[in-house]
């Protein structure tokens, strides 16, 4: 089955830094990759996705990117705001079915 | 709000007993997905449903089955509960059960005691 790693656990970045979050894959046949953020105590909710047909995609200061080849995509936070600090997920599927989630990064912006 | 509800929000029982956790998928949705989220763990996919019939299973324990009805809500049952299985419970829709948004509900809150 797919595994997929999200590294870091953990990450404190200064209000209007970039943060970085990455997450490896296993199954080459997964070709949907969303990303969600859950706040404290709420329902995880899509903030950008991509596709195995697409290497990159932006969303004004939030912006994902893919390598298939080394079955690796990683979310890119520009301008860090507080609002920004939660816990952010990604996940993998092939075609919508089994969603198998990485174990989540803490983000804190510091103000 | 996504669309999707859940009930009951919590839900304390005993070790031992047996719950229902209900999830009306956003309208026109025709799958739902059920995740178990541990404290301090990510998601773990339990069991898919797609116009009522199975479509894909994750780590769902044998203790646990789930159906989804004609009028496309659905159940997870959960018996014989033990204490690990304390977690918020998620369930999730999505229109075609591609390669598409899952829509969250609020999850269903189950302590076990």
């Amino acid at each position: 089955g797919e595994n997929v790693e999200q590294h870091p656990s953990t990450l404190s970045v200064q209000e209007g830094d970039s943060a970085v979050i990455k997450c490896t894959y296993s199954d080459s046949a997964s070709n949907y990759f969303p990303w969600y953020k859950q706040e404290l105590g709420k329902r995880p909710q899509l903030i950008i996705d991509i596709r195995s047909n697409v290497g990159e995609k932006k969303d004004q200061r939030i912006a994902v990117t893919l390598n298939k080849t080394a079955k690796h995509f990683s979310l890119h936070i520009t301008e860090t705001q507080p609002e920004d600090s939660a816990v952010y997920f990604c996940a993998a599927s092939e075609s919508g079915n089994q969603f198998y989630f990485g174990t989540g990064t803490s983000l804190t912006v510091i103000p | 709000d996504s669309g999707v509800t859940q009930t009951p929000k919590h839900l304390i029982t005993a070790t031992g007993q047996r719950v229902t956790l209900r999830c009306s998928p956003r309208s026109g949705d025709l799958s739902v997905y059920w995740y178990q989220q541990s404290l301090d763990q990510g998601l773990q996919f339990l069991i898919q449903y797609y116009n009522g019939e199975e479509r894909a299973k994750g780590n769902i324990l044998e203790r646990f089955s789930a159906q989804q009805f004609p009028d496309l809500h659905s159940e997870l049952n959960l018996s014989s509960l033990e204490l690990g299985d304390s977690a918020l419970y998620f369930c999730a829709s999505g229109p075609s059960g591609g390669a598409d948004e899952q829509f969250f509900g609020p999850g269903t809150r189950l302590t076990v005691l």
